[in-house]
């Protein structure tokens, strides 16, 4: 089976820095592999996604960055802003498997 | 406006009672499935379905049941035979498209067991 992780389970940066939030997958079968935000009390909202047949993929703000050889994906935030501030999961699947499986968080929090 | 609804947001349950969590989606989406978070950890699956009339069990399905007799609704149960029901239930839903989609998730149910 599928096992994510990620690396600290907080973080805490400036405001208007960037931030990298790490996560590792287990299954070298993995193909989709995508970032959620969850503010408090609220369900998880996607910010972006990637496919294995990339490495790079660049959304508002946001960068995720997929390393398949050492099974490694990454969220950059750029110029982080107070909204920012939530709980930050990744999640993996493969093609055909049609079950998602999630990281742990880290909650990230922007210091004005 | 398409989405994913969950029903209600707070729930209060006696010890020993079932209670069952509404799923609603106007998405048109083929499976759904219902998550638990407890505080500070991640998302672990309970039940998923990929269509109507069919459903899985996830990583964590004992003391919960569910059913799929409509398209758009997967709702939850929680048993009586669930040790530790208190926790932050999530539903979501995705349109089953090749390679891996994303899932859309309601706001979620908070559940208290008192």
């Amino acid at each position: 089976g599928e096992s994510v992780g990620l690396h600290l389970p907080t973080l805490s940066v400036q405001e208007g820095d960037n931030s990298i939030i790490n996560c590792a997958y287990s299954n070298s079968a993995s193909d989709y592999f995508i970032w959620y935000k969850q503010e408090s009390g609220k369900g998880p909202q996607f910010i972006i996604d990637i496919r294995s047949n990339m490495d790079k993929r660049q959304g508002q703000r946001v960068t995720v960055l997929l390393n398949k050889t050492v099974k490694h994906l990454s969220l950059q935030i750029a110029a982080t802003q107070p909204g920012d501030s939530a709980v930050y999961f990744c999640a993996a699947t493969n093609f055909g498997n049609e079950k998602l499986t999630f990281g742990t968080g880290t909650r990230l929090t922007i210091i004005p | 406006d398409g989405g994913i609804t969950q029903s209600p947001k707070y729930l209060f349950r006696k010890e020993g009672q079932n209670v069952t969590l509404s799923c609603e989606q106007n998405l048109n989406h083929d499976a759904m499935y219902w998550y638990r978070q407890d505080p500070g950890q991640g998302l672990r699956l309970i039940y998923y379905s990929q269509i109507v009339n069919d459903f899985q069990k996830g990583d964590i399905a004992e003391g919960y049941s569910v059913s799929r007799e409509k398209k758009e609704s997967f709702p939850l149960t929680v048993t009586s035979a669930q040790k530790n029901p208190t926790a932050f239930y999530l539903c979501a839903s995705s349109p089953r498209t090749q390679g891996g989609t994303e899932a859309f998730f309601g706001q979620g149910t908070r559940l208290t067991v008192v």
